[in-house]
């Protein structure tokens, strides 16, 4: 079975800093994709990055960035320079190969603080 | 260009009631998902359609059931509600070409079930 591991429930943050959240993830898969979903309060989930897993170098979309470890079925979230509007529920997501879904992590809840 | 649509926002039914909700996915998408929000399950999948066919299912009762038109709008129904089924329904949309999910999901706000 595809798991997805959160390991944080909750963060706290100064606005400007940097903080990583955590996934690990189980699988047998070798062609698979891996997520991070940010849900703001009351508002759709949208996607922030993605990453291929046959690809080794790790996704950056401007102040996000992912250290995928494959070895490790780690694929962490690095947020730089957080912002007040970074405060949200940021999901780990995982699919493979065949499988029209996506197996998402508990969530972590992410609070930027001024 | 107009995002998911879901409806209604929030509802309220008893228990033995039935429901539907309906998705209105970005137009020229023709994958609409179905999932499950609740604070204690997280987010699970219910199902997905393509072009009017279910192409896979959770691991739901069959009191959960869905459709898609050939619009791509599609509905979901439970039947014989529980308080269980209290949760956030989120409708995802996408192309959806490809047997697999290898990109963006774009995501409805969601239909809000309470069940009393």
């Amino acid at each position: 079975a595809q798991t997805v591991t959160q390991s944080q429930p909750e963060m706290s943050v100064q606005e400007a800093e940097t903080v990583t959240l955590s996934c690990t993830y189980d699988t047998s898969e070798n062609n698979y994709y891996l997520f991070w979903y940010k849900q703001p309060p009351s508002r759709q989930m949208i996607l922030v990055i993605r990453q291929e897993a046959y690809k080794q170098q790790n996704a950056t979309e401007n102040r996000f960035s992912v250290n995928f470890q494959k070895a490790a079925k780690s694929f962490s979230l690095k947020i730089s320079d957080s912002q007040l509007g970074d405060t949200a529920m940021y999901f780990c997501a995982f699919s493979w190969q065949g499988a029209q879904k996506l197996v998402f992590g508990q969530g972590t809840r992410l609070t930027i603080n001024p | 260009k107009a995002g998911v649509t879901q409806t209604p926002r929030y509802l309220i039914k008893t228990r033995g009631q039935q429901v539907t909700l309906s998705c209105s996915p970005i137009s020229g998408h023709r994958s609409v998902s179905w999932y499950q929000q609740t604070p204690g399950q997280g987010l699970q999948f219910l199902f997905e359609y393509f072009s009017e066919t279910q192409r896979n299912k959770g691991n739901f009762p069959g009191r959960f059931s869905g459709r898609q038109f050939s619009n791509s709008r599609s509905e979901m129904n439970v039947s014989t509600l529980e308080l269980g089924d209290s949760a956030l329904y989120l409708c995802a949309s996408s192309q959806g070409r490809t047997s697999t999910v290898t990109g963006e999901l774009f995501f409805g706000e969601g239909s809000r079930l309470t069940v009393l």
